[in-house]
């Protein structure tokens, strides 16, 4: 069956602009997850969803990032006047109600 | 503040042989435990998990062993084949059973198996 889809794979900007990350994740999973990964680190998590219930966006890292699930299904990530430390792989995750994460192959970001 | 921490960025196995992953914690509130595999330009697979209500559990020639008292926990591949080699993540959640929530990563730890 079809896992977590994510795009674009890479996006190139410029200091200053905006972009947006999507994430499909896996039909019927209720929960999604939005981590990044600076190079050299783990994953540090950024967001999470879970059914209709407010997301948790504790390790959102200013308030440059947001993030929205649309439907329940899609969720987009948003990063206003993106920073070259912005520069990083975003990995988007799913998991059923009780269950490991899967993850998408990644958005791999470079702010110029 | 690292929560999970692998203390070995880089491991080097020769094929056949064991291979052993290190992972230490540091919140007693943790209770399920992942191990993820990675290779360049993809996302992190799933690989195994354990509760913190055992000690070991088995999954082909993978082994994971969890020491509560210790905050450790350890990857076995025996044996060990070239197609092992990744970066490994240790990750953790304080679940208690129900929907995961976030996980906690470690750092990772790049595994090579040579011929």
């Amino acid at each position: 069956g079809a896992g977590v889809s994510q795009s674009p794979s890479n996006k190139v900007t410029e200091k200053g602009k905006d972009v947006e990350l999507r994430c499909d994740p896996i039909s019927g999973h209720t929960a999604l997850y939005w981590y990044r990964q600076s190079l050299g680190q783990g994953l540090e998590f950024l967001i999470y969803f879970q059914g209709n219930s407010a997301p948790d966006k504790s390790g959102l890292p200013s308030d440059r990032f947001s993030a929205e699930r649309t439907g329940g299904s899609v969720s987009t990530l948003t990063i206003q006047r993106t920073q070259q430390e912005d520069s990083a792989v975003y990995l988007c995750a799913s998991s059923p109600l009780v269950g490991t994460q899967y993850f998408g192959p990644g958005t791999r970001l470079l702010v110029l | 503040d690292q929560q999970v921490k692998q203390n070995s960025p880089s491991l080097s196995v020769q094929e056949g042989r064991i291979s052993i992953l290190n992972c230490d914690y540091t919140n007693s509130m943790f209770d399920y435990f992942l191990w993820y595999k990675k290779y360049p330009a993809e996302g992190p697979t799933f690989l195994i998990s354990i509760s913190s209500i055992k000690d070991k559990n088995e999954d082909g020639r993978f082994t994971v062993f969890l020491n509560k008292s210790a905050k450790h926990l350890s990857l076995h591949i025996v044996p060990s084949q070239p197609g092992d080699s990744a970066v490994y993540f240790c990750a953790a959640s304080a679940g208690r059973g129900s929907t995961l929530g976030r996980l906690y990563f470690g750092r990772g730890t790049q595994l090579t198996v040579w011929p």
